[in-house]
């Protein structure tokens, strides 16, 4: 258990459909981030939160994403009218910030639009 | 913006011998750090080493070191005494302090026993 659970692992959707992941980070971790894997790749930066406050989005989060973190808690990301260039591993990691210097990561959550 | 460049898609290693694998990257910065993070098959991503890039000295973590090289901006990552469980996709990461990862596009790590 490193502290970071994603659920659901997988998802398979049917395109246009709209999908959210959950990710629950231990208390401590100050800040959150999601990442986007396709495959062959390594991860890439979608956004991130310190504590409730979204600090900063990538170019890669289109108006069809969008991410929460109510109360700097659990967070969530919401995929609206999949695509199926969406298909991917979606990460989630926390970071007690300027503790760790390094990302925990969650197992990830596999989106796979049909 | 900063790069992370690993040019090994694929290596494979007998056990128990040594295999390094390599990174590059590219940034303007002068404080920031640098990771190495192994993802098993169908596993999450956990980290194997870490180094901060106002220490001189290298860091290791058991068989696990780096050979950091600042002013040629290179990261690679020695394994020793390979183990099957070291089987997985390695991927290394620059990070600038307080900001978002910077990941390569990852090295497929196979000991064959």
């Amino acid at each position: 258990d490193t502290g970071v659970s994603q659920n659901p692992r997988h998802k398979i959707t049917k395109r246009g459909q709209n999908v959210t992941f959950r990710c629950d980070p231990i208390s401590e971790h100050n800040r959150l981030y999601w990442y986007r894997q396709t495959l062959g790749q390594g991860p890439e930066f979608l956004t991130y939160f310190q504590n409730e406050a979204q600090l900063e989005k990538s170019r890669l989060l289109s108006d069809r994403f969008s991410a929460e973190r109510p109360k700097g808690s659990f967070s969530t990301l919401e995929i609206q009218r999949t695509e199926q260039g969406d298909s991917a591993m979606y990460l989630c990691a926390g970071e007690r910030f300027r503790v760790d210097y390094g990302y925990t990561f969650g197992s990830g959550t596999r989106l796979t639009v049909v | 913006a900063q790069t992370v460049t690993q040019s090994q898609p694929e290596m494979s290693v007998q056990e128990a011998e040594t295999v390094t694998l390599s990174c590059t990257y590219d940034t303007s910065e002068s404080n920031y750090y640098l990771f190495w993070y192994k993802q098993p098959p169908s596993r999450q991503m956990i980290l194997v080493i870490r180094q901060e890039a106002y220490k001189q000295q290298n860091a290791t973590e058991n068989r696990f070191s780096v050979n950091f090289q600042k002013a040629a901006k290179s990261f690679s990552l020695k394994i020793s005494d390979s183990q099957l469980g070291d089987t997985a996709m390695y991927f290394c990461a620059f990070m600038k302090t307080g900001n978002q990862f910077y990941f390569g596009t990852g090295t497929s790590l196979t000991v064959i026993p």
